[in-house]
């Protein structure tokens, strides 16, 4: 069964840049979709982007400019980085595993990371 | 106009029938796409409880309880979470998800409320 546990700084200044891992086990992976999403505190749900093991990722268009994501396979860790950050970055954020046929939605969430951004 | 549109809140009696809706945006056919629903209560992750089509084209993870379904209502052009026997563990906040330009988007959230 897989789990996923992100970590990072629960702290982050303006206009620095966000940064946080999210840690793969129990399963592969390989061959699914890696998302990132994020909550602000008492909000819904906003995607942040995708990435797939083997291919280009896929942003949020409203966050395209300040998202940067990557997958280490040999340590089964997944990347974020976010910047440039304000205030209405702060957020807990998710990672979660696309899976099962397309378009892959996540059937698997980690149980977040808050970040707040402020000096 | 948002492209998902749930309603606010939502509150049902125990035993009762809950259908929680997500009303896709004019010009966007809810027959075309994917619908994921997912329940989310205070202090934890979403939880994906299932997605849905149409009847042909569905599927519900094991584990998730059969009380919980999905369907559409074309006339409305809404997608549907049906959740039958409320109990009060189903009291959470539930959103829904599809995949539209390239990118996952989400409803703004039911808060379901059972008493």
């Amino acid at each position: 069964q897989v789990q996923l546990q992100e970590s990072g700084p629960g702290l982050v200044k303006p206009s620095e840049t966000l940064s946080l891992n999210c840690t793969v086990s129990g399963a592969s992976i390989g061959g699914y979709y890696w998302n990132w999403i994020r909550q602000p505190a008492g909000k819904g749900l906003e995607w942040v982007g995708l990435i797939y093991t083997s291919g280009s990722p896929n942003y949020n268009p409203s966050l395209k400019s300040r998202v940067t994501m990557s997958v280490d396979t040999s340590k089964k860790l997944l990347s974020l980085k976010l910047s440039s950050v304000t205030a209405a970055d702060s957020a807990v954020y998710f990672c979660a595993r696309g899976s099962g046929s397309y378009p892959y939605g996540m059937d698997a969430w980690g149980p977040g990371a808050t970040v707040t951004v402020s000096s | 106009q948002a492209v998902l549109t749930q309603p606010a809140s939502l509150s049902a009696s125990p035993g009762a029938s809950a259908s929680l809706t997500c009303t896709l945006r004019s010009g966007l056919n809810v027959g075309t796409y994917r619908i994921y629903w997912y329940q989310q209560k205070p202090g934890s992750p979403p939880q994906y409880l299932l997605r849905y089509k149409s009847d042909s084209d569905k599927q519900k993870p094991s584990g998730v309880p059969s009380r919980f379904s999905g369907s559409t209502d074309a006339s409305a052009n809404a997608g549907i979470l049906l959740i039958s026997g409320l109990q009060s563990e189903d009291e959470a906040d539930y959103f829904c998800m599809i995949w539209h330009s390239s990118a996952w988007v989400f409803g703004g959230g039911t808060k379901l409320t059972v008493l």
